[in-house]
């Protein structure tokens, strides 16, 4: 699976969109974008994913570039309960493909 | 609907006794897969199981762990002779047998050696 590289940690003002960005150069055109979040001592919750039209559903909205180089996860109304580790994960759309935590990004969003 | 199930939540055990964390997954999936948290650290991917079969054991230790998903009944994976390093948070998640399979996770159960 490829790479991707996020930032640390970001910063949200409660009811400001929170605008997630992700690299993933290395993605190869069979390999999906995906999102999660986890809450402290919570389990992975799915938000979202993608292949190269921008998606949306009620949580959230994903951006991906014509190239499909780099994405933008958007939370657009960002609640204290948003506060998370987000992980944007590329995954191979095959049966049983795993998925591959990096680091992440620790967002906060502050009242 | 109900989600991905586990128990226990919380598991206590003295060194050298054995673990056992179970996991259902949501109706209708027939994949499950297993990821470790140590504390302060990511999620590490351990075992993909189908019922019956381990289709990808890549991330488990090499010792005192196993893992099964019977044809009937809930996965589970078994930690032998438990040692203080086990302590960890373990999550299950799940799948359809389909591509486009989103994966689920369940809330984890978290083991402490004492």
């Amino acid at each position: 699976d490829a790479k991707t590289t996020q930032p640390t940690s970001m910063d949200c003002a409660e009811g400001r969109a929170a605008n997630l960005p992700c690299n993933h150069s290395t993605i190869s055109g069979n390999e999906y974008v995906y999102w999660y979040r986890q809450i402290h001592s919570q389990g992975p919750q799915y938000i979202i994913h993608g292949l190269k039209n921008n998606e949306t559903n009620e949580m959230a909205s994903l951006i991906i570039t014509e190239d499909r180089k780099s994405s933008t996860l958007i939370l657009p109304h960002a609640t204290l309960r948003d506060t998370a580790v987000y992980y944007c994960i590329v995954r191979e759309e095959t049966s049983g493909s795993r998925l591959t935590f990096g680091e992440g990004t620790q967002l906060t969003v502050n009242p | 609907n109900a989600g991905v199930m586990q128990n226990p939540r919380h598991l206590v055990r003295r060194r050298g006794q054995e673990a056992r964390l179970r996991c259902s997954p949501m109706k209708g999936h027939s994949h499950v897969y297993w990821y470790r948290q140590l504390p302060e650290e990511g999620l590490k991917f351990m075992v993909y199981l189908q019922k019956e079969n381990i289709i990808d054991e890549s991330g488990m230790p090499k010792e005192r762990f196993s893992a099964e998903f019977p044809k009937e009944g809930p996965s589970i994976l078994r930690i032998q002779q438990v040692v203080r390093g086990d302590s960890a948070a373990y999550f299950c998640a799940s799948s359809r047998d389909h591509s486009g399979n989103t994966i689920y996770f369940g809330e984890g159960s978290w083991l402490t050696v004492v």
